[in-house]
């Protein structure tokens, strides 16, 4: 079982729509969760981090936690064809590994 | 939030030989990581850079292939050796933060014919 699931989409939304990415974890110990968005031929880049149950939002980005259901998500209003990019749900894992644990990334296409 | 270099930037190497790539970071920083991310694929961590001592590896990366350095807080290096064309990829430098915010350099593009 993978640690860190994401469906690798293509997830295709209309502009101007909210697009929804999911991730779920298998380690129930873990704190810290973060967004990172990877535009082709460059590196990921941080979006979001989220620490506690429940929404945060910075702009038209919202992550969403449930530690219960050990699931993670990211929700973006007013989808650009700018946000077309893979988004990678990343968890520091209470495994005594230092370093975070990615999914495989969720492409996400923005129609105009 | 950290700034993280990397050089070069890309390169293309003939199989057999070797390439250090560097990166920087500019602050000190508590983790440094070495990630491959190979042609659509997702970011695969290679190992973990220690300060003054012998990194830790991933399973399946061993350090004669995988050479690596961390002399300092704000400083390492990456050799791959014996390039064959499987290396073809990009490696990434990723730094961890006193935040446990994790960052990534611009990354370089390696190319083995």
């Amino acid at each position: 079982q993978k640690e860190v699931e994401q469906n690798s989409g293509p997830l295709s939304v209309p502009e101007g729509a909210i697009a929804s990415l999911n991730c779920t974890y298998s380690d129930r110990g873990s704190q810290s969760f973060f967004w990172y968005r990877q535009y082709s031929g460059k590196s990921p880049e941080l979006i979001m981090s989220i620490y506690s149950n429940g929404d945060k939002e910075d702009g038209r980005f919202t992550a969403q936690l449930n530690k219960a259901s050990q699931y993670v998500s990211l929700l973006i209003r007013d989808s650009q064809p700018s946000d077309s990019a893979t988004y990678l749900c990343a968890v520091n894992m209470d495994t005594g590994r230092r370093a975070l644990t990615f999914g495989s990334g969720t492409r996400l296409q923005v129609q105009p | 939030s950290a700034v993280i270099s990397q050089k070069p930037s890309r390169d293309i190497c003939q199989r057999g030989t070797s390439l250090t790539i560097q990166c920087q970071v500019d602050s000190q920083v508590t983790m440094m990581f070495w990630y491959r991310q190979q042609p659509g694929q997702s970011l695969t961590l290679i190992a973990t850079a220690n300060q003054g001592s012998e990194a830790t590896y991933e399973s399946g990366f061993v350090i004669d292939k995988f050479p690596i350095s961390r002399p300092n807080l704000t400083f390492s290096t990456l050799t791959v050796s014996n390039m064959s064309p499987e290396d073809s990829s990009i490696y990434l430098c990723s730094v961890r933060d006193f935040t446990d915010t994790q960052y990534f350099g611009p990354g370089t593009r390696l190319t083995v014919l």
